[in-house]
C-alpha cells in the first residue's frame, strides 16, 4: 500500500509570493495534519483536519491556511512568504484523530524562500 | 503548555553498545507518548508508543516505559547496530489529540562499527 505522498518534493519561492503544498493520505485514513520542521529542530504542529473540518491549529499566523477535500487529501497554503518560512513541511495521516492516534508521515516538501 | 526535552546530541556509540536517549515532558492531563525515528534522507517513522502510565512500548529491539512519576519516556536498546544511526524524536499528544504532536528537538545517534 502506498504511504503518505506529498508534492512537490522541493520548491523555491521569492519573498511575498504564495505557495500551495499538497498531501494524499494513506488509503482509509481520514485525518490529515501538517507540521513545519526547521533545520535542526523537531516538527511543529500547524493544522489538523478530519472529515474536511479543522480540528486543531498550532501557533502559526493567519498567512497559513489549509483545507481537506472529500477524498481526504489536503492542501496547505502560505501567503506573503517570509524568509523564515523556509523549512521542510510534513504531512501526516491517521485513521482518525484523537489522543494516542498513530500518525504516519510523508517525505515532506522542502520549501526555500529567497 | 506542552513541551518535550531530549538529551542533546550527537550521541556516538560503538556497535553492540547499550543505548539510552533521555526524554522528559511537561503536559496538561495524561498525554500519550511516542518515539519517532528519521533515517538519513527519509521521512519520520513511528518507532513505538505508550498511552498510559507504566505502559512499555517496544519495536525493533527498542523499548521505552511511560513513567508518570518522573514524567519521562527514555528510549533504550540493548545492542545497537550501525543501521540504527538516525535522528530520534520524542513526542507527545494530549487534550484529546486535537493539538497535534509536540516534538522534542531530536537526538542524532551515530553508531560506529
Amino acid at each position: 500500500d502506498a504511504g503518505v505522498t506529498q508534492s512537490p518534493t522541493h520548491l523555491i519561492k521569492t519573498r511575498g509570493q504564495h505557495v500551495t503544498l499538497r498531501c494524499s493520505p494513506i488509503s482509509g485514513h481520514k485525518s490529515v495534519s501538517w507540521y513545519q520542521q526547521v533545520l535542526g529542530q523537531g516538527p511543529q504542529f500547524i493544522f489538523q483536519y478530519y472529515e474536511k473540518e479543522e480540528r486543531g491549529r498550532g501557533n502559526f499566523p493567519d498567512r497559513f491556511s489549509a483545507r481537506q477535500f472529500p477524498n481526504y487529501s489536503s492542501e496547505l497554503n502560505v501567503n506573503a512568504l517570509l524568509l523564515g518560512d523556509s523549512a521542510l513541511y510534513l504531512c501526516a495521516s491517521s485513521v482518525q484523530p484523537g489522543q494516542g492516534a498513530e500518525q504516519y508521515f510523508g517525505p515532506g516538501t522542502r520549501l526555500t524562500v529567497t | 503548555g506542552n513541551s518535550v526535552t531530549q538529551m542533546e546530541g550527537p550521541v556516538t556509540l560503538s556497535e553492540e553498545a547499550f543505548l539510552t536517549i533521555n526524554c522528559t515532558y511537561t503536559a496538561t492531563g495524561y498525554p500519550s507518548l511516542f518515539w519517532y525515528v528519521q533515517y538519513p534522507g527519509e521521512g519520520l517513522q513511528l518507532l513505538l508508543k505508550a498511552t498510559k502510565a507504566d505502559d512499555k512500548g517496544s519495536n525493533k529491539g527498542f523499548e521505552a516505559t511511560y513513567r508518570k512519576e518522573t514524567t519521562s519516556f527514555h528510549l533504550e536498546k540493548g545492542s545497537v547496530q550501525v543501521s540504527d544511526s538516525a535522528v530520534y524524536f520524542c513526542a507527545l499528544d494530549s487534550g484529546g489529540g486535537d493539538d497535534g504532536l509536540t516534538f522534542g528537538k531530536g537526538t542524532h545517534l551515530i553508531i560506529q562499527p
